[in-house]
């Protein structure tokens, strides 16, 4: 079964460098999604990226943080300048369209994650 | 902004047992998700629930959609030691454009065995 992939699993970074996550979605996938889980909290939603452009991204995207595809597999997350509350688990994931080209009611799939510890 | 809860946050039961979660959204939803993460893993995807009182079965499980589209449940029948995880529902706005999913607090399930 297709997977969603990350690289690295986990990335150590001293605070105020750049650090960038990598993904692949699964190949037929149109939707990509970056999430991050605090350790012991719950999911939260970065940013999502269709047709090669943000299409929704949440309060935590600040500036700091960028998104690009830069070939057709590749799906990266840029944080500028660390802090040490970035320290996080970081999700991809990527869904589909259905037959009629919608997104709605797709479930998305998330790769197995890069721990990211800020020092 | 929108709001998912979950309760309980942590459930501890005895194998064989039944477990439930309950999921509330701050807003009409136009979906629901329900995802597993085990312990040290990444979320998976169990089911979607679309309709308005919508009840879906997998197996022990048993997934609701309230008739209000604001809240859910998960019910595992006779729990086994494979259940152990935690449990987030996950909620989608109306509206173009609301790709994103909404996760609740999610409810940490161990079993003792």
């Amino acid at each position: 079964e297709p997977e969603v992939t990350q690289t690295p699993s986990h990335q150590v970074t001293q605070m105020g460098q750049e650090v960038i996550l990598r993904c692949v979605p699964i190949s037929n996938h149109l939707y990509f999604y970056w999430y991050r889980q605090i350790l012991g909290q719950k999911v939260e939603f970065l940013v999502s990226f269709y047709n090669n452009e943000i299409s929704e991204k949440s309060e935590i995207f600040d500036d700091q943080f960028s998104v690009e595809r830069p070939d057709g597999s590749n799906f990266t997350l840029k944080i500028r300048s660390t802090k040490l509350e970035d320290s996080a688990m970081y999700f991809c994931a990527s869904s589909p369209r259905d037959s009629k080209h919608r997104l709605l009611n797709q479930p998305q799939h998330f790769g197995d994650g890069t721990r990211l510890s800020i020092l | 902004g929108q709001q998912v809860m979950q309760i309980p946050q942590y459930q501890h039961v005895q194998e064989g047992e039944d477990f439930t979660t309950y999921c509330n959204s701050s807003t009409t939803l136009s979906n629901i998700q329900w995802y597993k993460q085990r312990p040290g893993g990444h979320p998976v995807f169990l089911i979607q629930l679309v309709k308005s009182g919508e009840v879906k079965k997998q197996k022990r499980l048993t997934f609701q959609f309230g008739e209000a589209k604001k809240n859910s449940s998960l019910h595992i029948t006779a729990t086994q030691t494979t259940d152990v995880g935690t449990y987030f529902c996950a909620g989608r706005r109306f509206g173009l454009g609301n790709e994103k999913l909404t996760f609740g607090t999610g409810t940490r399930l161990t079993i003792i065995p």
